[in-house]
């Protein structure tokens, strides 16, 4: 059972904001939710991650729904070395798992 | 700093082989994640280690094992290969494995079974 869904992919305008959704209806209370991105032959990159309240970085911003069951990555302007597979992702406090999703791939259109 | 490295870059081995792949953790991290990242897809949790304890496993068989080193480098074996373990094998480094810990990933290593 997928613990994350995310859209397949999204495109966006240079300089315009994006918000990458993430559904997780089954996270429990101490579990955290992190984001990464990967690029083409490299391995995921640390965006931001968050547990109950929104959070800001140099790099985005993370809206945590009330009920935790959703995420918002925010990028407040993207550029074109933004375009990546975002994943969200579950840190499961029981097992010490990190659960993957399956990733949206982001387009930025000059 | 150092960051996580991965050996070797690229490997090939036919069904039915077993095969070593290493890790090499960041500075200062004392735990060491592995992940399989079948073509198109999102990585997938094997296992985890902290201080040369495996203390957290995915949902793979007991023919995925590790090890982690004192210098808390870390391998990953896999023994009965089988043509669905072909993918790209990550791992990644990070200060104590908890919730709110960051994970260095290393480039990984592209593991092709024939």
């Amino acid at each position: 059972d997928a613990k994350t869904t995310q859209p397949n992919s999204m495109e966006s305008n240079e300089e315009e904001p994006v918000h990458l959704p993430c559904n997780h209806s089954t996270i429990s209370g101490t579990d955290y939710i992190h984001w990464y991105r990967q690029l083409p032959s490299q391995g995921p990159e640390y965006v931001i991650h968050g547990l109950t309240s929104n959070v800001n970085n140099r790099m985005a911003s993370l809206a945590i729904a009330e009920d935790r069951k959703s995420s918002t990555l925010i990028l407040h302007r993207a550029t074109l070395r933004d375009a990546a597979v975002y994943y969200c992702i579950l840190r499961l406090n029981t097992g010490n798992q990190f659960y993957f999703g399956t990733g949206t791939s982001l387009t930025v259109i000059p | 700093e150092t960051g996580v490295t991965q050996s070797p870059t690229h490997l090939i081995k036919t069904r039915g082989q077993q095969v070593t792949l290493r890790c090499s953790s960041q500075s200062g991290h004392n735990t060491v994640s592995w992940y399989q990242q079948a073509l198109g897809q999102g990585p997938q949790f094997i296992f985890q280690y902290y201080r040369e304890e495996e203390n957290g496993r995915g949902n793979f068989p007991p023919r995925f094992s590790g090890l982690q080193f004192p210098n808390y480098s870390s391998e990953l074996n896999v023994n009965a290969l089988e043509l669905d373990d072909s993918a790209l094998y990550l791992c990644a480094s990070s200060r104590s494995g908890g919730g709110a810990d960051t994970q260095y990933f290393g480039p990984g290593t592209r593991l092709t079974v024939l």
